[in-house]
């Protein structure tokens, strides 16, 4: 199957600053992905939806200026937790399809933790 | 408004055969999808349904009833590794839109 690679795995912040993570689609062209947060023991929330060279979707009550999201190219997508504050500790999952029909499975990546201290 | 029910826990006997239900009311439906999820890794696709009826993959087995808004995900013959978290997702139209997740089932097995 495609695979679909995140960076970092987990990332220990200080509240205040910024972090960058990386998503990859490594062997298809994803003309969308999704950024999902899940928190300990709850299900996937759904933050946005960023498609190749245009402006992210944000979900409700996601702010889009604290999470800067950038697809810059069919096998890249960017999310930046700016300002992280504790709160923003989760897991962060991107998610990517080959193609627009309904049968095309979403890929996961491996997900990224992220703790601000 | 959109919303996938699922049980939040199960417990089932190694060697055993468990039923994961899930319900949804969706304003659409192009696909139902279960995926299964170990703690602190991402989910991995298990099945996908968007015919009524039984759809079979070995041990496991995913059935759909669009007209009841109705799904499950059937293990059998479980094994110590399939406790994990069980979600089910509904995609509510065509395109490139994104799954809606459930909470997800975590199902214990035991010895």
């Amino acid at each position: 199957g495609a695979v679909v690679s995140q960076h970092p795995s987990w990332v220990i912040c200080k509240s205040g600053t910024s972090v960058k993570i990386e998503c990859r689609s490594l062997d298809f062209q994803a003309t969308t992905m999704f950024w999902y947060r899940q928190f300990p023991k709850q299900s996937l929330m759904l933050m946005a939806t960023s498609n190749e060279g245009s402006k992210a979707t944000y979900e409700q009550g996601v702010e889009k200026d604290k999470f800067l999201i950038n697809h810059a190219s069919l096998t890249l997508s960017t999310l930046t937790v700016t300002s992280a504050h504790p709160e923003d500790s989760s897991f962060y999952i991107c998610s990517a399809r080959e193609g627009a029909s309904g049968y095309n499975e979403q890929y996961f990546g491996p997900g990224t933790r992220l703790t601000v201290t | 408004g959109q919303n996938i029910d699922q049980p939040t826990e199960m417990t089932a006997t190694e060697g055993a055969i468990v039923q994961i239900n899930c319900t949804y009311q969706t304003s659409g439906f192009n696909g139902l999808f279960w995926y299964q999820q170990h703690a602190g890794e991402a989910p991995t696709f298990l099945s996908y349904n968007v015919l009524d009826g039984l759809e079979e993959k070995g041990r496991f087995s995913s059935f759909l009833s669009r007209s009841k808004g109705y799904s499950y995900l059937l293990l059998k013959e479980l094994q110590m590794k399939d406790s994990a978290s069980y979600l089910c997702a509904v995609r509510d139209r065509s395109g490139n839109t994104p799954l809606v997740f459930g909470k997800g089932t975590r199902l214990s097995v035991i010895a």
